[in-house]
């Protein structure tokens, strides 16, 4: 099976510009999250979707916007684009809503450069 | 929040040696991972492990969820050990992971 994939691998925008990554869960994975990994440090979560609703949100700003759709898979958008925003961009899934038995699964991560 | 605190930050090693990473975290969890992150930037899962012993052929690891910490071993190290291997902990009831620090981790032939 797939694991979970994510479009573009990279890309290149411009300070003010919009982007959106894309996400596909691994099959049968209802639960995606997006994360945020700026170089030199860990991830950081910015959101958790199941079954289309927003389940948990990180300490991000409104320019971060997500949605998931009916075949699960997700998208994250981002706005007004800054040049802090540059980061490694992931996403995981998971089988469900659990906490307790779930494991987390990422996948290799959209490298988003803001010139 | 939780905080999750991992050590050393840094290990160099002669290929062959062996290792223990260790995380600290800060309050009970429900869940605890700990990944390999390659040069590529992908986030491998090494374990699902938040109390108790598992071994995965020369990787082991070990939660003492009541004393709040975890040890991953790394034996017989490889250059393709390699990378940075980060634990992950959640506790919130929805599917947060925190991460720690992370280890950077140079095994030379």
């Amino acid at each position: 099976d797939a694991g979970v994939t994510q479009s573009p691998t990279h890309l290149i925008k411009t300070r003010g510009q919009q982007v959106t990554l894309r996400c596909s869960p691994i099959s049968g994975h209802k639960s995606v999250s997006w994360y945020q990994q700026v170089l030199g440090q860990g991830p950081q979560f910015i959101f958790q979707y199941y079954e289309k609703e927003e389940r948990g949100r990180g300490n991000f700003p409104d320019r971060f916007s997500a949605r998931q759709f009916p075949n699960y898979s997700s998208e994250l958008n981002v706005n007004a684009l800054l040049l802090g925003d540059s980061a490694l961009y992931l996403c995981a899934s998971s089988p469900d809503n659990a906490v307790a038995g779930n494991t987390i699964y990422f996948g290799e991560g959209s490298w988003l450069t803001v010139v | 929040g939780i905080q999750v605190e991992q050590s050393p930050p840094d290990l160099i090693l002669q290929e062959g040696a062996n290792s223990t990473l260790r995380c600290n975290f800060s309050d009970s969890v429900n869940n605890l991972q700990w990944f390999h992150q390659n040069p590529w930037g992908q986030l491998i899962n090494l374990f699902y492990i938040p109390s108790g012993t598992k071994q995965n052929g020369r990787l082991s690891a070990t939660t003492v969820a009541t004393e709040r910490y975890s040890l991953l071993y790394i034996s017989s190290s490889q250059t393709t050990d390699s990378g940075v291997y980060f634990c992950a902990v959640e506790n919130t009831g929805f599917q947060k992971l925190v991460f720690g620090t992370g280890t950077r981790l140079l095994v030379s032939p």
